[in-house]
């Protein structure tokens, strides 16, 4: 069973361009979760996505980021007009339909954004 | 969800169980104690999580106190390959914001030769 599976693994883009890394979650999983790494800095929650719903997004820059988890397909996050102050690591989690017990989040190896 | 407090840095010779402990003096009734660690440059890995039992499983233990105030986690015979970020969470099964994981600052575990 293959983990969450996120690509690209690095990107790097000049100011000003679009950025959109994807994001496979587990199989039957269907929660996605978007966090972001600073350089030097925790994990923050960006947004909490199911199938074709954004339930959460309360740590979402409020403008030039978006994200999506369609019906079928990867869950996208994009950025665009890119800054420096984007350079990150992105990480996309996944986890199966939610039970009364709580369910376990499973990350994938991240997508290191560097925007020159 | 309930707060966490971690000390902020732990050393653990090779071969040697690693003790990291956790309080969460807060936590409710209803929400469990989640571990989790990052090795540099890669994704957060989960470890092991609990509600009031003990647990273990081919990573580490999770040794939870009787009124649910503090845990242990304990990797059993520390190796090189475990240093690495430590990350205890408490979280609820119906937090408002989805059951997302809020990570603290963690204890940065170094395993010495």
């Amino acid at each position: 069973n293959a983990g969450v599976m996120q690509n690209p693994r690095h990107l790097v883009r000049r100011r000003g361009q679009e950025a959109r890394l994807r994001c496979s979650p587990m199989k039957g999983h269907s929660h996605v979760y978007w966090y972001r790494q600073l350089p030097e800095e925790g994990l923050k929650f960006m947004v909490y996505l199911q199938k074709e719903n954004i339930i959460d997004e309360s740590g979402m820059p409020k403008e030039r980021f978006s994200a999506e988890f369609p019906k079928e397909g990867p869950s996208i996050l994009r950025i665009q007009q890119v800054v420096r102050g984007d350079s990150a690591a992105y990480f996309c989690a996944s986890s199966p339909p939610s039970r009364p017990s709580g369910n376990t989040i499973y990350f994938g190896e991240g997508s290191w954004l560097t925007v020159v | 969800d309930a707060k966490t407090t971690q000390p902020t840095s732990m050393d653990c010779a090779e071969g040697r169980a690693a003790n990291l402990p956790c309080n969460h003096s807060t936590i409710s009734g209803n929400e469990y104690v989640y571990w989790y660690r990052q090795i540099h440059s890669q994704g957060p890995q989960y470890i092991i999580h609990g509600l009031k039992n003990n647990e273990t499983n081919e990573m580490a233990s999770l040794i939870i106190t009787e009124d649910r105030k503090s845990s242990t986690l304990i990797l059993p015979h520390a190796t090189l390959r475990d240093t690495a970020v430590y990350y205890c969470i408490v979280r609820a099964p119906n937090s408002n914001s989805g059951y997302a994981l809020n990570f603290g600052k963690g204890t940065s575990l170094l395993v010495t030769p």
